[in-house]
């Protein structure tokens, strides 16, 4: 597609829940990031991906969180156990290439509630 | 390690006013800098962008210079409109990096 297509748009979970939103890229892209957002508009990095591949994984906290692009399936992002914490708004994007100067282009987020 | 300097806000402004949001970088090499603005539910959209020193980005009548001297980025729009507020997020990408790195976003708010 043109956009960048994440689902659910809303998610609420009680603590120690699984949570996993999904993310299909623009077509045409190989690069793919999620980015979490929390209340005070930080964006924290999380992982990325070229095409199937991990690319950078530098802000994923590894416990409870796990993500994946698996070819022909829209990518996905999973929360074991989730914690008040998690609470934010998961933005996925994704880039055609991976220089510096590329544009990375933003879906519309998903919002988590853990309580 | 990278990393943006934004001003804080929320900035308040009467419509048409000019505008200006602060942010410097710091960075090794050559990063390419961004804006990103993100209306109120929505995620973000790119404003506009520069990927070398003394380059110029410009959109909707908004405009950023990359200054490597001063290592800012400066958002600037000569007339605000009501439809201006949102949150605007100055970013890099560093050098041989896709990965951007974001300010902390600075609210607009713009009053009739």
């Amino acid at each position: 597609g043109e956009e960048v297509a994440q689902t659910p748009k809303h998610l609420v979970r009680g603590e120690g829940q699984k949570a996993k939103l999904y993310c299909a890229p623009i077509k045409g892209h190989s690069y793919v990031f999620w980015y979490q957002q929390v209340l005070k508009n930080e964006f924290k990095f999380l992982i990325s991906f070229q095409n199937e591949n991990v690319f950078d994984e530098t802000g994923m906290p590894k416990e409870r969180f796990s993500a994946k692009c698996l070819p022909n399936s829209p990518c996905s992002l999973e929360i074991q156990a989730t914690k008040l914490e998690d609470s934010a708004v998961y933005f996925c994007a994704s880039s055609p290439q991976s220089s510096s100067g590329n544009t990375i282009y933003f879906g519309e987020g998903s919002w988590l509630t853990v309580v | 390690g990278d990393s943006v300097t934004q001003m804080e806000g929320p900035v308040t402004l009467s419509e048409e006013a000019f505008l200006t949001i602060n942010c410097t970088y710091t960075a090794t090499g050559y990063p390419s800098l961004f804006w990103y603005v993100q209306y109120p539910g929505e995620g973000l959209q790119l404003l506009l962008k520069a990927t070398k020193a003394d380059d110029k980005g410009s959109n909707k009548g908004f405009e950023a210079t990359y200054r490597k001297e001063t290592t800012s980025f400066h958002l600037e729009k000569g007339s605000v409109q009501v439809s201006d507020s949102a949150v605007y997020f100055c970013a890099l990408s560093g050098t041989g990096f896709q990965k951007l790195v974001f300010g902390t976003g600075t609210r607009l708010l713009v009053s009739p």
